[in-house]
């Protein structure tokens, strides 16, 4: 079982809706977990990061965390073609620095 | 502006011939981590330092190596580079208050003919 789930897509949106990325964790211990967008041949760029159960919103980008349920989402509201890249749910285990990446989600937004 | 520096983006290299890649940073960051990423993969970390303290992951090829001379600088040698190290290395320091939101660089390609 993989530490860090996510669905590889592609999740296709039409332009203007809302994207929803999902992400499951198995190590109930961890304490912080990040979203980084990452456009084909370019390194990952950090959107947001949660520490603490509930939403957290940045602009367009909204962050849903449930440590009970070990899941983490990502929200994109109003989507445009420009959001079109793989998606990467990273998270921070119980002791350490290290980050444990999922595969990425890639999202695909049409005019 | 503070940021995360590769050099080269793109590298080509010969089988078997060593390879030295070059991370800076001007953020001031206690930690400095190499990552190898594959095609459509999750990027996989290769080692990290906290300071100069030196951790290797587990699975990382003795073929990969790294030096950190001071807080700015770190180098992945890579001694002896067969086809499969064909990827892109990421760099990323750890920030924030605990130091573990990670800034990644641009990026080296490397090609291995």
């Amino acid at each position: 079982q993989k530490e860090v789930e996510q669905n590889s897509g592609p999740l296709s949106v039409p332009e203007g809706a809302i994207a929803s990325l999902n992400c499951t964790y198995s190590d109930r211990g961890s304490q912080s977990f990040f979203w980084y967008r990452q456009y084909s041949g370019k390194s990952p760029e950090l959107i947001m990061f949660i520490y603490s159960n509930g939403d957290k919103e940045d602009g367009r980008f909204t962050a849903q965390l449930n440590k009970a349920s070990q899941y983490v989402s990502l929200l994109i509201r109003d989507s445009q073609p420009s959001d079109s890249a793989t998606y990467l749910c990273a998270v921070k285990g119980a002791a350490g620095n290290k980050l444990t990446f999922g595969g990425g989600t890639r999202v695909l937004v049409k005019p | 502006d503070a940021m995360v520096i590769q050099n080269p983006r793109y590298q080509v290299t010969q089988f078997g011939k060593p390879v030295t890649l070059s991370c800076s940073q001007t953020l001031n960051h206690n930690v400095m981590y190499w990552y190898q990423q594959k095609s459509s993969q999750a990027p996989k970390l290769l080692f990290h330092y906290y300071d100069k303290d030196f951790n290797n992951e587990a699975d990382t090829p003795d073929n990969f190596q790294s030096r950190r001379p001071n807080t700015s600088f770190c180098f992945l040698d890579i001694r002896s580079p067969g086809l499969g190290d064909a990827a892109m290395y990421l760099c990323a320091t750890g920030g924030g208050p605990l130091q573990e939101t990670q800034y990644f660089g641009p990026g080296t390609r490397l090609l291995v003919l």
